[in-house]
Parts: C-alpha cells; sequence; structure tokens
C-alpha cells in the first residue's frame, strides 16, 4: 500500500532561518511526489513536484526538495523563512492512475 | 484570473437537508476532482471526473453524487446531509490528471448541524 507520513504536525522557525519539513513515503511504484501549500482560506497550490528527473527539484519562492530514494524521503527546505511562508504545507505521493494520497499536513509558524 | 472557482463559500445545513457545490474551472482541464478536508486526516477524494459526461467514485464517496455535464462545472450533491459530513471540501482540476498536479479552488466550509 503506498502512504506517506510528514513526521512533523507543526514546525515553528524564526525569520530568516531554515526551514526543514520532513516527509517519508512508501510505494511499491516508482512515485512522482508533490508539495503543494495552503496559506489560510486558501487553495492549496503547487510547489513543486518530482517525477523521476533531476532529484534535488526547485519550486516557486525559494523552495526545493530532495528525493531520496534510499530513506524514502522527500523533505522540504528553504534557506531562509519568510512571514509570508507561514502556512500548511502537504506532501503528496502518487502511485498510479488519478491515485495520490495526501499527508496530514505540516503547520508551519515563523516568528518574527 | 483564470482557476478554480467554488460557489459558496461557506454554508451552514440542518441535518437531512440537501445542497449542492458548485465547481468551476476555465481552464479547459479534463480532469476534476471533489476533496474534503478533515483535521489531521489530509485530503480525501470522494469523486471525479476524467472528461465531459464522466464520473467515478473516489476513497469516500458514500453520501455524495456528482455530475460533470459541461466540461467546464464539476457538480457535489449532498442528498440528505448528516453531521459526519461537515468537513472543508476542495475542487480540484488537472490537464492531465492529478497524478501530474492540480489546480485547487479556495474550499467551501460545510457544517451540518
Amino acid at each position: 500500500a503506498q502512504s506517506v507520513t510528514q513526521l512533523d504536525s507543526h514546525v515553528s522557525v524564526s525569520e530568516g532561518t531554515p526551514v526543514l519539513l520532513r516527509c517519508n513515503y512508501s510505494s511499491s511504484y516508482s512515485p512522482s511526489l508533490f508539495w503543494y501549500v495552503q496559506h489560510p482560506n486558501k487553495g492549496l497550490q503547487l510547489l513543486l513536484k518530482y517525477t523521476s528527473a533531476a532529484t534535488l527539484v526547485k519550486g516557486i519562492n525559494g523552495f526545493e526538495a530532495e528525493f531520496k530514494k534510499s530513506e524514502t524521503s522527500f523533505h522540504l527546505t528553504k534557506p531562509s523563512a519568510h512571514m509570508s511562508d507561514a502556512a500548511e504545507y502537504f506532501c503528496v505521493v502518487s502511485y498510479g492512475y488519478q491515485k495520490v494520497t495526501f499527508g496530514t499536513g505540516t503547520k508551519l509558524q515563523v516568528i518574527p | 484570473n483564470a482557476g478554480v472557482t467554488q460557489t459558496p463559500k461557506f454554508r451552514v445545513l440542518k441535518t437531512g437537508q440537501s445542497m449542492t457545490l458548485l465547481c468551476a474551472q476555465d481552464m479547459n482541464h479534463e480532469y476534476m476532482y471533489w476533496y474534503r478536508q478533515d483535521p489531521g486526516m489530509g485530503l480525501r477524494l470522494i469523486h471525479y471526473s476524467v472528461g465531459e459526461g464522466t464520473t467515478a467514485k473516489g476513497e469516500v464517496p458514500d453520501g455524495y453524487n456528482v455530475s460533470r455535464l459541461k466540461k467546464q462545472n464539476f457538480l457535489l450533491g449532498l442528498e440528505s446531509a448528516a453531521p459526519s459530513q461537515t468537513s472543508v471540501y476542495f475542487c480540484a482540476s488537472s490537464a492531465s490528471g492529478v497524478s501530474y498536479g492540480a489546480f485547487f479552488g479556495q474550499g467551501t466550509r460545510l457544517t451540518v448541524v
């Protein structure tokens, strides 16, 4: 069975410090992986996606994620947090036609 | 702005009432989806459509019906609302299928009392 685990439900960082949001997946297939961001009272926006090309994926707003097959991980990082990054982030694994599984989300708090 | 628009944004229903949520997209996408979001559970797929006139069941279809009479619209119906259907509902659309990424609407917050 395919699954995705976001290891932290809440992460708090100071503005200007690095962000690390952790995601582990399990999949019988070579997966496609995504990170989405949801700002308060907004829909989900695609940040970045991995589809078996380069293992380091760059997304919007300075975020990037690295696919590590040996660790079954797809952690999201950003070198320097900005106040506007405060939101909820979802890791998503795709494992076939029309089939995706969403993680339970990580709420990122940015402290001024 | 192009995108996915959901109507209404908020609604309170009494148990047993019916309602329809409307999703409209102007990107000419073939694929459309309805999800529900509940705390600590991520998003779960209710129903989806791979083109005008088609619908299919997702992970949690019970208590919901859908229709895709026009390519740009995807309707989600609750015939007899139950408190367990209190949730935030998201519509999404995609050109190539959700497995390649999707655009999401802003959500509809539904409370059933």
